[in-house]
């Protein structure tokens, strides 16, 4: 069955240090993948996506990386800010359409 | 920047009643989503929307369960007779405007649901 996890579900990091969040998922036919962030009380919010022809796309401090080899997906905010503090979501389109399969999170704390 | 907008934010309810969350999707995207989020737990997966039916649903979407376009600005989720499971965050998603293609989902901030 489709199964999207996450390797560490808390990541406790330091002001300006660089963040990696990790994500495996199991469905080799997925072909759309996407990171969100989830601040308290609040929707997700949309951070970067990459499709199954890529391997890494970049965005405003922040760089998704794809290995289909192996089914993982990792996410790397680089200069973390006390604002990234959040749950980190990733995400694969279910085989039968453009819904999402969510991962269970991994909650980032940025100490000063 | 335009963004999905919920009501309420919070719904307390009597088990065994109906209740209809509301969402307003963004106004050029073509494909709409509901998704739950028990505390603690992983967003799942419940329906979508597209061109006024239903184009996919989850196991947890049952008869209790449906969606309605009552207009072209609303998308509205509807539970028939609500239980006690119920009770979570009920998120709408909306992406857009391209069709046939994977795009970025955008969620509005949710309605708690409380059953009691």
């Amino acid at each position: 069955g489709e199964n999207v996890g996450l390797h560490l579900p808390t990541l406790s990091v330091q002001e300006g240090d660089n963040s990696i969040i990790n994500c495996a998922y199991s469905n080799s036919a997925s072909d759309y993948f996407i990171w969100y962030k989830q601040e308290s009380g609040k929707g997700p919010q949309f951070i970067i996506d990459i499709r199954s022809n890529m391997d890494k796309r970049q965005g405003q401090r922040v760089t998704v990386l794809l290995n289909k080899t192996v089914k993982h997906l990792s996410l790397q905010i680089a200069a973390t800010q006390p604002g990234d503090s959040a749950v980190y979501f990733c995400a694969e389109n279910r085989s039968s359409g453009y819904a999402l399969n969510f991962g269970k999170g991994t909650s980032l704390l940025v100490t000063p | 920047e335009p963004e999905v907008t919920q009501t309420p934010s919070h719904q307390v309810t009597q088990m065994g009643q109906e209740v209809i969350l509301r969402c307003v999707p963004i106004s050029n995207h073509l494909y709409f989503y509901w998704y739950r989020q028990i505390l603690g737990q992983k967003v799942e997966f419940l329906v979508s929307f597209y061109n006024n039916e239903i184009s996919e649903k989850s196991e947890i979407f049952d008869d209790q369960f449906s969606v309605e376009r009552p207009d072209g600005s609303n998308f509205t989720l509807k539970i028939r007779s609500t239980k006690l499971e119920d009770s979570a965050m009920y998120f709408c998603a909306s992406s857009g405007p391209l069709r046939g293609s994977n795009q970025p989902q955008h969620f509005g901030d949710g309605t708690r649901l409380s059953i009691l």
